[in-house]
């Protein structure tokens, strides 16, 4: 039972232009959220993170936004360049510890 | 560099052999863990460490073992391998965030 989804498995983006990845959770306990970017035949890293006490979170061209009530999570990063071309994985956890990934979506940035 | 190491890179079983796969962190982390990464169903994670001397099963333990051999070393056993555990295994130690290693792609035959 995926308790972290992210239903688009890829996103197509103009560079310049806008990317929004989506991430949706089914537990209103988890308390802190990440997204992480993986290239090809390189670990997962960090990204971003947001605790459950905010509802945005802004690093230069990253900005996560947390939806409670709608247990809803997404990424924005503006603009868009070819060198985020990636998966990302929006993860949440309770307390910190135990961390649920999303299966991830495949950004493409067309120069 | 601090970080997560993983060893092997790469490797290539047949049913039935069995394999360790070696994590070291140098972050001082209590926390650290084991994923699978598999097309279509993201990191799924078979065991952590919550501390040394502890370990705990997670949502895919059944077919492996692990040993938090020391704070720095957590260790991922295969008895026997089978071609269902063919999959990239990411170990990663946590503080308030994962820090990953680069990743081990397990084939097995």
């Amino acid at each position: 039972d995926q308790q972290v989804k992210q239903n688009s498995p890829s996103l197509s983006v103009q560079e310049g232009r806008i990317s929004i990845l989506n991430c949706d959770y089914t537990n209103s306990m988890f308390d802190y959220f990440l997204w992480y970017k993986k290239y090809p035949a390189e670990g997962p890293t960090f990204l971003i993170s947001i605790s459950s006490i905010k509802d945005k979170n802004e690093d230069g061209r990253f900005t996560v936004f947390l939806n409670k009530s709608a247990k809803h999570l997404s990424l924005h990063i503006v603009p868009s360049q070819p060198g985020d071309s990636a998966v990302y994985f929006c993860a949440a956890a309770l307390e910190g510890n135990q961390f649920y990934f999303g299966t991830g979506t495949s950004l493409t940035v067309i120069p | 560099n601090a970080g997560v190491t993983q060893t092997p890179k790469f490797q290539v079983l047949k049913t039935g052999q069995s394999m360790t796969l070696q994590c070291a962190q140098d972050m001082n982390h209590n926390s650290m863990y084991w994923y699978r990464q598999d097309p279509g169903m993201g990191l799924r994670l078979i065991y952590y460490s919550a501390s040394e001397g502890t370990t705990d099963k997670g949502e895919v333990p059944n077919g492996y073992n692990v040993s938090r051999l020391n704070k720095r070393e957590f260790s991922l056993r295969l008895e026997s391998a089978a071609p269902s555990q063919t999959s990239v295994y990411f170990c990663a130690s946590n503080n308030y965030g994962y820090t990953f290693g680069s990743g081990t792609r397990l084939t097995v035959v």
